[in-house]
Protein backbone atom coordinates (compact mmCIF):
# COMPACT_ATOMS: atom_id res chain seq x y z
CA UNK A 1 0.00 0.00 0.00
CA UNK A 2 1.13 3.61 -0.68
CA UNK A 3 1.90 5.72 1.98
CA UNK A 4 2.00 9.10 0.06
CA UNK A 5 -0.39 10.99 -1.13
CA UNK A 6 0.14 13.89 -3.77
CA UNK A 7 -2.20 16.72 -4.00
CA UNK A 8 -3.59 17.63 -6.36
CA UNK A 9 -3.53 14.63 -8.66
CA UNK A 10 -3.39 16.82 -11.49
CA UNK A 11 -2.62 20.29 -12.18
CA UNK A 12 -2.64 22.22 -15.66
CA UNK A 13 -0.48 25.44 -15.97
CA UNK A 14 0.83 27.49 -18.31
CA UNK A 15 4.29 28.41 -19.16
CA UNK A 16 6.20 30.98 -16.60
CA UNK A 17 3.55 30.25 -13.86
CA UNK A 18 4.85 28.55 -10.85
CA UNK A 19 3.64 25.07 -9.90
CA UNK A 20 2.84 23.73 -6.64
CA UNK A 21 2.45 20.27 -5.23
CA UNK A 22 1.82 18.90 -2.38
CA UNK A 23 2.52 15.40 -0.45
CA UNK A 24 1.25 13.89 3.07
CA UNK A 25 2.74 10.96 4.52
CA UNK A 26 1.91 8.41 8.06
CA UNK A 27 4.92 7.05 9.53
CA UNK A 28 8.30 9.13 10.71
CA UNK A 29 11.06 8.99 8.11
CA UNK A 30 14.37 9.31 7.29
CA UNK A 31 13.73 12.09 4.49
CA UNK A 32 11.58 12.65 1.60
CA UNK A 33 12.75 12.27 -1.54
CA UNK A 34 10.92 14.23 -5.11
CA UNK A 35 11.17 12.11 -8.51
CA UNK A 36 9.66 13.38 -11.78
CA UNK A 37 8.82 10.13 -14.45
CA UNK A 38 7.99 11.39 -18.36
CA UNK A 39 8.18 9.10 -20.83
CA UNK A 40 11.27 9.86 -22.33
CA UNK A 41 13.43 9.69 -19.37
CA UNK A 42 11.43 7.59 -17.08
CA UNK A 43 11.94 8.41 -13.25
CA UNK A 44 14.50 10.83 -12.08
CA UNK A 45 15.40 11.76 -8.69
CA UNK A 46 14.92 15.56 -8.21
CA UNK A 47 15.48 16.63 -4.73
CA UNK A 48 16.08 14.82 -1.38
CA UNK A 49 15.14 16.33 2.09
CA UNK A 50 15.93 14.81 4.90
CA UNK A 51 13.74 14.60 8.44
CA UNK A 52 15.91 17.62 10.20
CA UNK A 53 16.09 19.74 7.18
CA UNK A 54 12.60 22.49 6.75
CA UNK A 55 13.69 23.87 3.33
CA UNK A 56 15.81 23.04 0.50
CA UNK A 57 16.86 24.19 -3.02
CA UNK A 58 17.61 22.92 -6.44
CA UNK A 59 17.38 25.30 -9.54
CA UNK A 60 13.71 26.05 -9.57
CA UNK A 61 13.13 23.33 -7.09
CA UNK A 62 11.96 24.61 -4.12
CA UNK A 63 11.13 21.71 -1.47
CA UNK A 64 9.29 22.42 2.06
CA UNK A 65 8.99 19.68 4.76
CA UNK A 66 6.87 19.58 7.84
CA UNK A 67 7.44 16.54 10.16
CA UNK A 68 4.69 17.63 12.51
CA UNK A 69 2.23 17.56 9.55
CA UNK A 70 4.04 14.97 8.00
CA UNK A 71 3.74 17.01 4.59
CA UNK A 72 6.03 18.33 2.10
CA UNK A 73 5.39 20.27 -0.85
CA UNK A 74 7.27 21.24 -4.23
CA UNK A 75 7.46 24.51 -5.74
CA UNK A 76 8.64 24.68 -9.36
CA UNK A 77 9.08 28.42 -10.67
CA UNK A 78 8.70 29.82 -13.92
CA UNK A 79 7.70 26.69 -15.32
CA UNK A 80 8.64 25.91 -18.53
CA UNK A 81 6.99 23.15 -21.46
CA UNK A 82 9.91 20.83 -20.45
CA UNK A 83 8.39 20.18 -16.71
CA UNK A 84 5.58 18.51 -18.06
CA UNK A 85 5.92 15.34 -16.29
CA UNK A 86 4.48 13.46 -13.22
CA UNK A 87 5.93 13.80 -9.95
CA UNK A 88 5.89 11.77 -7.23
CA UNK A 89 7.03 12.19 -3.52
CA UNK A 90 8.48 9.14 -1.69
CA UNK A 91 9.54 8.53 1.92
CA UNK A 92 12.36 6.06 3.70
CA UNK A 93 10.56 5.14 7.00
CA UNK A 94 13.04 6.08 9.49
CA UNK A 95 12.34 2.35 11.01
CA UNK A 96 13.68 -0.09 7.66
CA UNK A 97 17.05 1.03 7.83
CA UNK A 98 17.16 2.26 4.20
CA UNK A 99 15.82 -0.65 2.74
CA UNK A 100 12.28 0.34 1.92
CA UNK A 101 10.78 3.48 0.09
CA UNK A 102 7.02 4.26 -0.37
CA UNK A 103 5.63 6.13 -3.46
CA UNK A 104 2.64 8.53 -3.48
CA UNK A 105 0.06 8.09 -6.63
CA UNK A 106 2.02 11.66 -7.96
CA UNK A 107 0.92 14.74 -9.75
CA UNK A 108 0.41 15.07 -13.26
CA UNK A 109 1.56 18.23 -14.29
CA UNK A 110 0.99 20.02 -17.78
CA UNK A 111 2.25 22.95 -18.55
CA UNK A 112 0.72 24.57 -21.54
CA UNK A 113 2.95 26.80 -24.15
CA UNK B 1 28.65 6.45 -17.83
CA UNK B 2 26.34 3.74 -18.27
CA UNK B 3 22.96 3.81 -16.07
CA UNK B 4 20.26 1.17 -15.26
CA UNK B 5 19.28 -0.94 -17.36
CA UNK B 6 16.77 -3.25 -17.65
CA UNK B 7 15.99 -6.35 -20.28
CA UNK B 8 13.65 -7.27 -21.85
CA UNK B 9 11.82 -3.96 -22.09
CA UNK B 10 8.66 -4.92 -23.53
CA UNK B 11 7.40 -8.57 -22.45
CA UNK B 12 4.04 -9.79 -23.43
CA UNK B 13 3.10 -13.45 -21.68
CA UNK B 14 0.55 -15.85 -21.79
CA UNK B 15 -1.63 -16.50 -18.55
CA UNK B 16 0.00 -18.97 -16.51
CA UNK B 17 3.61 -18.65 -18.16
CA UNK B 18 6.61 -17.87 -16.18
CA UNK B 19 8.53 -14.62 -16.95
CA UNK B 20 12.25 -13.61 -15.83
CA UNK B 21 13.23 -9.95 -15.86
CA UNK B 22 16.96 -8.64 -15.99
CA UNK B 23 18.57 -5.96 -14.30
CA UNK B 24 21.67 -4.70 -14.51
CA UNK B 25 22.24 -1.59 -11.62
CA UNK B 26 25.16 1.20 -11.71
CA UNK B 27 28.49 -0.83 -11.47
CA UNK B 28 29.67 -0.73 -7.15
CA UNK B 29 26.11 -0.08 -6.57
CA UNK B 30 25.11 -1.74 -3.28
CA UNK B 31 21.63 -1.31 -3.17
CA UNK B 32 19.41 -2.57 -5.13
CA UNK B 33 15.35 -2.12 -5.47
CA UNK B 34 12.68 -3.44 -7.42
CA UNK B 35 9.05 -1.88 -7.88
CA UNK B 36 6.05 -2.56 -9.45
CA UNK B 37 4.09 0.27 -11.33
CA UNK B 38 1.04 0.17 -12.44
CA UNK B 39 -0.84 2.28 -15.08
CA UNK B 40 -1.69 5.64 -13.43
CA UNK B 41 0.00 5.11 -10.33
CA UNK B 42 2.95 5.39 -7.91
CA UNK B 43 5.93 2.63 -8.06
CA UNK B 44 5.03 0.08 -5.37
CA UNK B 45 8.16 -1.69 -3.81
CA UNK B 46 8.63 -4.80 -4.23
CA UNK B 47 11.87 -6.22 -2.50
CA UNK B 48 15.34 -4.32 -1.47
CA UNK B 49 19.01 -6.02 -2.22
CA UNK B 50 21.88 -5.00 -0.33
CA UNK B 51 24.77 -6.91 -2.22
CA UNK B 52 23.77 -10.14 -2.66
CA UNK B 53 21.63 -10.38 0.78
CA UNK B 54 17.95 -9.96 -0.24
CA UNK B 55 16.93 -7.99 3.58
CA UNK B 56 13.48 -6.84 2.65
CA UNK B 57 11.09 -8.80 0.15
CA UNK B 58 8.08 -7.67 2.27
CA UNK B 59 6.30 -6.13 -1.04
CA UNK B 60 6.22 -9.35 -2.81
CA UNK B 61 2.78 -9.52 -3.52
CA UNK B 62 2.64 -13.49 -3.42
CA UNK B 63 4.65 -16.42 -3.57
CA UNK B 64 4.80 -16.64 -7.02
CA UNK B 65 7.51 -13.71 -7.38
CA UNK B 66 11.10 -14.28 -6.77
CA UNK B 67 13.90 -12.09 -6.91
CA UNK B 68 18.33 -13.00 -6.38
CA UNK B 69 20.92 -11.18 -6.76
CA UNK B 70 23.54 -14.44 -6.63
CA UNK B 71 26.31 -12.04 -7.02
CA UNK B 72 25.60 -8.81 -6.20
CA UNK B 73 25.39 -7.15 -9.32
CA UNK B 74 22.65 -7.94 -11.58
CA UNK B 75 19.24 -9.36 -10.11
CA UNK B 76 16.78 -10.90 -11.82
CA UNK B 77 12.83 -10.71 -10.46
CA UNK B 78 10.92 -14.05 -11.96
CA UNK B 79 7.23 -14.44 -11.75
CA UNK B 80 5.91 -17.76 -12.26
CA UNK B 81 2.60 -18.81 -13.36
CA UNK B 82 1.74 -15.56 -14.45
CA UNK B 83 -2.08 -13.73 -14.39
CA UNK B 84 -3.39 -10.64 -15.80
CA UNK B 85 -3.46 -8.81 -12.29
CA UNK B 86 0.56 -9.20 -12.75
CA UNK B 87 0.67 -6.71 -15.70
CA UNK B 88 2.47 -3.56 -14.97
CA UNK B 89 5.57 -1.98 -15.47
CA UNK B 90 8.38 -3.01 -13.33
CA UNK B 91 11.35 -0.75 -12.31
CA UNK B 92 14.90 -1.50 -11.07
CA UNK B 93 17.21 1.15 -9.09
CA UNK B 94 20.08 1.27 -7.63
CA UNK B 95 21.90 3.04 -4.98
CA UNK B 96 25.23 3.70 -4.35
CA UNK B 97 25.32 2.40 -0.54
CA UNK B 98 24.16 0.64 1.57
CA UNK B 99 20.46 1.52 3.31
CA UNK B 100 19.44 2.76 0.05
CA UNK B 101 16.09 4.80 0.49
CA UNK B 102 18.51 6.94 2.69
CA UNK B 103 19.81 8.30 -0.57
CA UNK B 104 19.20 9.07 -4.22
CA UNK B 105 17.90 5.96 -6.27
CA UNK B 106 18.62 5.40 -9.78
CA UNK B 107 15.55 4.16 -11.98
CA UNK B 108 16.60 2.00 -14.74
CA UNK B 109 13.65 2.24 -17.80
CA UNK B 110 11.64 -0.81 -16.73
CA UNK B 111 10.31 -3.70 -18.57
CA UNK B 112 6.45 -3.41 -19.63
CA UNK B 113 4.45 -6.81 -18.76
CA UNK B 114 1.62 -7.32 -20.31
CA UNK B 115 -0.33 -10.59 -19.08
CA UNK B 116 -3.06 -12.02 -22.15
Amino acid sequence: SQQGEEDPQALSIQEGENATMNCSYKTSINNLQWYRQNSGRGLVHLILIRSNEREKHSGRLRVTLDTSKKSSSLLITASRAADTASYFCATAPRDNYGQNFVFGPGTRLSVLP
Amino acid sequence: GAGVSQSPRYKVAKRGQDVALRCDPISGHVSLFWYQQALGQGPEFLTYFQNEAQLDKSGLPSDRFFAERPEGSVSTLKIQRTQQEDSAVYLCASSLARGGSYNEQFFGPGTRLTVL
